[in-house]
């Protein structure tokens, strides 16, 4: 099983859309989540660190499930600008101590 | 402005042509890594450093040198670069092990 999962898609829905990502992984000591966002060619950027509460920033809510090891992006209301590769991210401790994982990133795309 | 600066941004050479890349971070952070991405293999470590003068090898590391003289550089060395480290490569820096990582705006790679 790989360290941190994700649907590659892509996801490709209309503007106004709601869509939801998940993430699994594998390491149930990991500690820290985040999604970020990579355009094309350009570097990821942090959207949202990701609690055991839940969080939300505006369009964007972002869930955790430690029992069943796995995490959620849901963008409400989607915009065109939203188009992106979505990156899951978990910082577990393994061998080589405690690095970012990261998964291989879902592609959404918004069309009008 | 807090932020990653990696040099050069594009970079085209000749296999075996000796090449350093640079990466500085203005953010004090003790934590710095080097990615490389290449299509359907999502983010891969290379090496990564948790203070000045201690570094590690992270996932894919062959071919690849690196150093951590100060805390806010660290350059990634290519001795004899060869055709299959032609890639997009980021470089990354954290403050502490939980929180989430700052990128570079990129080196695109391309070695004939």
């Amino acid at each position: 099983r790989k360290e941190v999962e994700q649907d590659p898609g892509p996801f490709n829905v209309p503007e106004g859309a709601t869509v939801a990502f998940n993430c699994t992984y594998s390491n149930s000591a990991s500690q820290s989540f985040f999604w970020y966002r990579q355009d094309c060619r350009k570097e990821p950027k942090l959207l949202m660190s990701v609690y055991s509460s839940g969080n939300e920033d505006g369009r964007f809510t972002a869930q955790l499930n430690r029992a069943s090891q796995y995490i959620s992006l849901l963008i409400r209301d989607s915009k065109l600008s939203d188009s992106a590769t979505y990156l899951c991210v978990v910082i577990s401790n393994n061998q080589a101590g405690t690095a970012l994982i990261f998964g291989k990133g879902t592609t959404l795309s918004v069309s009008s | 402005e807090a932020q990653v600066t990696q040099n050069p941004r594009y970079l085209i050479t000749v296999t075996g042509k000796k090449l350093t890349v640079t990466c500085s971070q203005n953010m004090n952070h003790e934590y710095m890594s080097w990615y490389r991405q290449d299509p359907g293999l999502g983010l891969r470590q290379i090496y990564y450093s948790m203070n000045v003068e201690v570094t590690d090898k992270g996932d894919v590391p062959e071919g690849y040198k690196v150093s951590r003289k100060e805390k806010r550089n660290f350059p990634l060395i290519l001795e004899s670069p060869s055709p299959n480290q032609t890639s997009l490569y980021f470089c990354a820096s954290r403050g502490n092990l939980n929180t989430e990582a700052f990128f570079g705006q990129g080196t695109r790679l391309t070695v004939v």
